[in-house]
Formats: C-alpha cells, sequence, structure tokens
C-alpha cells in the first residue's frame, strides 16, 4: 500500500494551464478506471473535484480535467483562477484497498 | 444536504485506546458504505478503514490493521472507529468519509467531515 507519486508543488499564472501529475503502479493506478482527486484549502476539509478518471462532480468548473495514461493520472486546471490555490490529492482505489498521492501544493502567482 | 460530524478526538497516551465517531444526517446513511481518513499535521491524505452499509464487509489500511476496528449503527446513524494500541504516529485528524454506493470500496469520496483530532503523545 505505498502511497501514489505526485510533485510536491507547481505554479502558474492567472489564465495559464497547469497539470499535477500523478504516478502510481499497475496495481493501482494503471489498472483502476476508479481514480479521483480532490482540492483542500488549508484548515479545511477535501472536496472531490475529478472522479472514476475523467469525470466532474455537479459543482466543479468545467476547467478541472482528468485523465490518465498507464500507470500516470493527470489533473489539468485551465484558466487558472487565484482560487484555484490549493493542495490537490489523487486517488485510486486498487479493488482491495484505497491509496492516495502525497499531496501538490498549486501556488497561483 | 449532506453532513457528517465527526467527534471524540483528544490527547491521549501511546498504548491507550480511542473510539472516534461520526455522526451523518440529510442522506439515507443504511443505503452507503462508509470510510475513515486520516491526515498527519502536514501531511498528506491516508485511507484507513471502509465499510459497507450492513458491516458485513470491512478492510482495513495495512499501517492499523489488527488495531484499529471500524463499525456502524444504521439506527444511530452513525459511523465509529475504535482504536487500540495507539502510536505517536497515528496522529492525525480523523475523517469520515462517504462513497458513493453501498459496497465498502473506496471508489472515491464525495462528502466529507470536518474531521476530529487525535493526539497520542506522552
Amino acid at each position: 500500500q505505498s502511497a501514489l507519486t505526485q510533485p510536491r508543488s507547481v505554479s502558474g499564472s492567472p489564465g495559464q494551464s497547469v497539470t499535477i501529475s500523478c504516478t502510481g503502479t499497475s496495481s493501482d493506478v494503471g489498472g483502476s478506471d476508479y481514480v479521483s482527486w480532490y482540492q483542500q484549502y488549508p484548515g479545511k476539509a477535501p472536496k472531490l473535484v475529478v472522479y472514476d478518471v475523467i469525470k466532474r462532480p455537479s459543482g466543479v468548473p468545467d476547467r478541472f480535467s482528468g485523465s490518465k495514461s498507464g500507470n500516470t493520472a493527470s489533473l489539468t486546471i485551465s484558466g487558472l483562477q487565484a482560487e484555484d490555490e490549493a493542495d490537490y490529492f489523487c486517488c485510486s482505489y486498487t479493488g482491495i484497498y484505497t491509496v492516495f498521492g502525497g499531496g501538490t501544493k498549486l501556488t497561483v502567482l | 444536504e449532506v453532513q457528517l460530524v465527526e467527534s471524540g478526538g483528544v490527547l491521549v497516551q501511546p498504548g491507550r485506546s480511542l473510539r472516534v465517531s461520526c455522526a451523518a444526517s440529510g442522506f439515507t446513511f443504511e443505503d452507503y458504505g462508509m470510510h475513515w481518513v486520516r491526515q498527519a499535521p502536514g501531511k498528506g491524505l491516508e485511507w484507513v478503514a471502509g465499510i459497507n452499509w450492513n458491516g458485513g464487509s470491512i478492510g482495513y489500511a495495512d499501517s492499523v490493521r489488527g488495531r484499529f476496528t471500524i463499525s456502524r449503527d444504521n439506527a444511530q446513524k452513525s459511523l465509529y472507529l475504535q482504536m487500540n494500541s495507539l502510536r505517536v504516529e497515528d496522529t492525525a485528524l480523523y475523517y469520515c468519509a462517504k462513497p458513493p454506493g453501498i459496497s465498502a470500496a473506496g471508489y472515491y469520496f464525495d462528502n466529507w467531515g470536518q474531521g476530529t483530532l487525535v493526539t497520542v503523545s506522552s
């Protein structure tokens, strides 16, 4: 049950696009249709922004999009806004257990 | 509106036991599995345990298996985590999280509580 690998930080200017990667193995990300992403502000609970690799919950802007290639999943945020500055965590269900990534801090410059 | 409210987190000595609870409202509790996810101070999220709608299927992370027990009371619309033989490394904010269906599978979590802080220290 090793944690998925995410970059510790990424940054971008308002209006730009940023992509956060999440690397696992064929036992988790690579072999799972259940990859999700969570946004977390300091002192707040996580919020689901992408599930089932590519789907968005109601109310989440379409600026947020998910994808997967092999053992790596990605979250892309386009048209970056100041309010997007937060921590982002990926997550994968393996069929037996659930594993999270270490988290990525997104800074909007 | 879905609400999950955790309680029971305190400062406890290593080796002792503690039970934390999660009170659910705003949805049909017995129609969903439930999970515990924790976050150590300044660290990432870690899945702890999950339970299906009637308690018949349960899963644990390797780090807590044999020490922690997840359970639920559908009549009380409550989820519990009994934590025994607590270690310093169990110090974390413990979140109650709701998955999309009745199973214990943690496909994803569409609702989270605000967490209850468990501190293990001598």
